[in-house]
């Protein structure tokens, strides 16, 4: 069965240091990638996906994500995190060509000041 | 920029009571979806509408949910009897349909059945 994991339940991260969010998807084919952010009580924000073409695509907020066929991976990065990214990120496939999401469980993301 | 409405933002109910939630997708989205989201995990399919037509309910526990979009534009999950595992984040989400991928969500309604 379709799965994805995001095997970091809980990050925290100084403000200004780099970041890093693990996301890893089990399908035989290529899927469609995103990657969400949801602050407390809110609903998700689209921060960026990937559907072909370029490995390396660029989002909102100044983040990026790495697309690796070979580790069926796809990781979520900033260079520099702001106080004001503390949420939760969400990592969603859509692998059955019937528009659905499976989402992982979620890393939830502290910035220490 | 257009959003997801989804009212209200917070329901509490007694255990047997009915609920409903209503969610006004993006104006022109065709697809509309209900998700429930428990503390702590990522949301989960409830049910796919493509226009008033539901493409996926299978994870919808129809014993005591329902849900509808009869002229396909917003849309109705009721839940009758709430029961205390039916605590969640309930949230909604469009997308444009034809070929698009992208789904939009709302603010979700927080759900507490006491």
């Amino acid at each position: 069965a379709q799965s994805v994991t995001q095997p970091d339940i809980h990050i925290t991260v100084s403000e200004g240091a780099s970041l890093e969010l693990r996301c890893n998807y089990s399908y035989g084919a290529t899927p469609y990638l995103f990657w969400y952010v949801q602050s407390p009580g809110q609903g998700l924000q689209l921060l960026l996906k990937y559907f072909s073409g370029d490995t390396l695509v660029q989002g909102i907020k100044g983040f990026e994500a790495e697309f690796k066929r070979s580790q069926s991976s796809f990781n979520l990065r900033k260079p520099s995190v702001h106080w004001s990214d503390a949420a939760e990120y969400f990592c969603a496939v859509d692998t059955s060509g019937t528009y659905k999401y499976i989402f992982g469980t979620g890393t939830r993301l502290k910035v220490l000041a | 920029e257009a959003e997801v409405a989804q009212s209200p933002r917070y329901k509490i109910t007694e255990k047997s009571q009915a609920v409903a939630f209503w969610c006004d997708p993006i104006s022109g989205h065709a697809t509309l979806y209900w998700y429930r989201q428990i503390l702590g995990q990522g949301p989960e399919l409830l049910v796919q509408f493509q226009d008033e037509s539901v493409v996926d309910d299978s994870q919808l526990p129809k014993d005591r949910f329902s849900a509808e979009r009869l002229k396909g534009v917003d849309s109705t999950l009721k839940i009758q009897p709430a029961e205390l595992g039916d605590s969640a984040m309930y949230l909604c989400a469009s997308s444009l349909g034809q070929g698009s991928r992208e789904q939009y969500f709302g603010p979700g309604t927080r759900l507490t059945v006491t």
